[in-house]
């Protein structure tokens, strides 16, 4: 049984450039997170999917980010003219389900830093 | 909301000693749930334990165990026998009832075990 994975692991970018990160989830997970943690902090809720349906945003997410799960597997999250303060860990969780003690599974996050 | 406090920065613990890390919660739902992460410099968060707010034992898994203590909203982890590769961040987390679609995180703790 395979983690979840993330792609790119690494990304330079200047300020101002779109990227686009990609999050492979655990297979049947139907719960898909994208969280963001900078430096010295504990990681940050973004979004979430169930199956293909986005059922929250943070208000952290602002209007240049946008994410997607097209067909209830993958995901991918862009942002768009970036930002020196988008610089962080851009990390994707999966879980079965939702209730309290279905545990979040992380992959090994994609670290995004904007010149 | 939720908030979760880790007030230790950074612990050092020798190996083969028992080290407890800190974390104290706040919330006004009357469930939830609450786990702690490992995350070593790679990045990937690393599930250890979980603990649900009507779980009558404290948790335990292998070396870790779950310092539970509803009445003072604690829920320190305690790792046993230390091994140098325990050396990592280490987050706390928590999900309530009404907000079990996220996971709110602590600032961490970052552990060093030395020989």
């Amino acid at each position: 049984d395979t983690g979840v994975s993330q792609n790119p692991r690494h990304k330079i970018t200047k300020r101002g450039q779109n990227v686009t990160f990609r999050c492979d989830p655990i297979s049947e997970h139907n719960r898909l997170y994208w969280y963001r943690q900078t430096l010295g902090q504990g990681p940050e809720f973004l979004t979430y999917f169930q199956n293909e349906a986005q059922l929250e945003k943070s208000r952290l997410l602002s209007d240049r980010f946008s994410a997607e799960r097209p067909k209830g597997s993958f995901s991918t999250l862009e942002i768009q003219r970036t930002e020196q303060g988008d610089s962080a860990m851009y990390l994707c969780a999966s879980s079965l389900g939702s209730g309290l003690q279905e545990t979040q599974y992380f992959g090994p996050g994609t670290r995004l830093l904007v010149l | 909301a939720q908030k979760i406090t880790q007030t230790q920065p950074g612990m050092f613990v020798q190996e083969k000693e028992a080290v407890t890390l800190d974390c104290t919660y706040d919330t006004s739902d009357p469930s939830y749930g609450l786990f702690w992460y490992k995350q070593p410099s790679s990045g990937e968060m690393i599930f250890l334990i979980y603990q649900g707010s009507y779980d009558q034992q404290n948790a335990t898994e292998g070396r870790y165990s779950l310092n539970f203590q509803k009445a003072r909203k604690s829920a320190n982890l305690v790792i046993s026998a230390s091994q140098l590769g325990d050396s990592a961040m280490y987050f706390c987390a928590m999900r309530a009832i009404y907000n079990t679609d996220k996971l709110i995180f602590g600032t961490g703790t970052r552990l060093q075990v030395f020989p």
